[in-house]
């Protein structure tokens, strides 16, 4: 079946360093892509998506690019903030009606 | 803004009760899901519902059951707390089958 694999976490960085978190799938046909934060003591927030091949989304400083060649949805930023520090999940639409399917969440922490 | 409410955000409960967990959405919505939340697992979806009256198991739907008698709000049923129903649970809408907006999230505690 459809599935998200993301880089274990935590990741610790220090602020202004740059943010890779890895994201591949697995998926048949064409899935859209999502990546959603989670604040501490929250719920899920949509940080950014794309909906077809090459489409890049962003949002408030993040980026990702939907990479069919390589099944990949990796979420970037240039420089991060102590107000970055949260849980960050990839998805993809899939499942029998399309609902979501996530990752399993890579913890991100950044210190001053 | 779309807002998804859970009832409570802490909650604590005893070996074999019956347990309900209420959301309400106010933006009309016609889609509405359950996950839980486990460090190391991730979310997991349980139950969800494209329609009032409407009930799908999703990949975890053992020890539960679901109420959607209004198109607002979409119930999670506990039938009997077990220690191993201690988590955080997850509720969503949407309009289409993704672009969910989630609650804030209850954390069981069944003791």
């Amino acid at each position: 079946g459809d599935s998200v694999t993301q880089m274990e976490g935590p990741v610790t960085l220090s602020e202004e360093a740059f943010l890779t978190i890895n994201c591949t799938y697995t998926a048949t046909g064409y899935p859209s892509l999502f990546w959603y934060v989670q604040y501490p003591g929250e719920g899920l927030q949509l940080l950014l998506k794309a909906t077809k091949a090459d489409d890049k989304g962003s949002n408030k400083g993040f980026e990702a690019t939907y990479r069919k060649e390589t099944t990949s949805f990796h979420l970037e930023k240039g420089s991060v903030q102590v107000s970055d520090s949260a849980v960050y999940f990839c998805a993809l639409t899939g499942g029998s009606q399309g609902n979501l399917i996530f990752g399993k969440g890579t913890k991100l922490s950044v210190k001053p | 803004d779309v807002k998804v409410t859970q009832s409570s955000r802490y909650l604590v409960k005893r070996t074999g009760e019956k347990v309900f967990l209420e959301c309400v959405q106010d933006m009309d919505h016609e889609n509405m899901f359950w996950y839980r939340q486990d460090p190391g697992l991730g979310l997991r979806l349980i139950y969800f519902s494209y329609d009032v009256k409407m009930k799908e198991k999703g990949d975890i739907p053992e020890g539960y059951s679901v109420s959607r008698e209004k198109k607002e709000r979409f119930s999670l049923i506990l039938e009997s707390a077990s220690t191993n129903q201690t988590s955080m649970y997850l509720c969503a809408s949407s309009l289409e089958p993704y672009g969910y907006t989630f609650g804030s999230g209850t954390r069981l505690t069944v003791v």
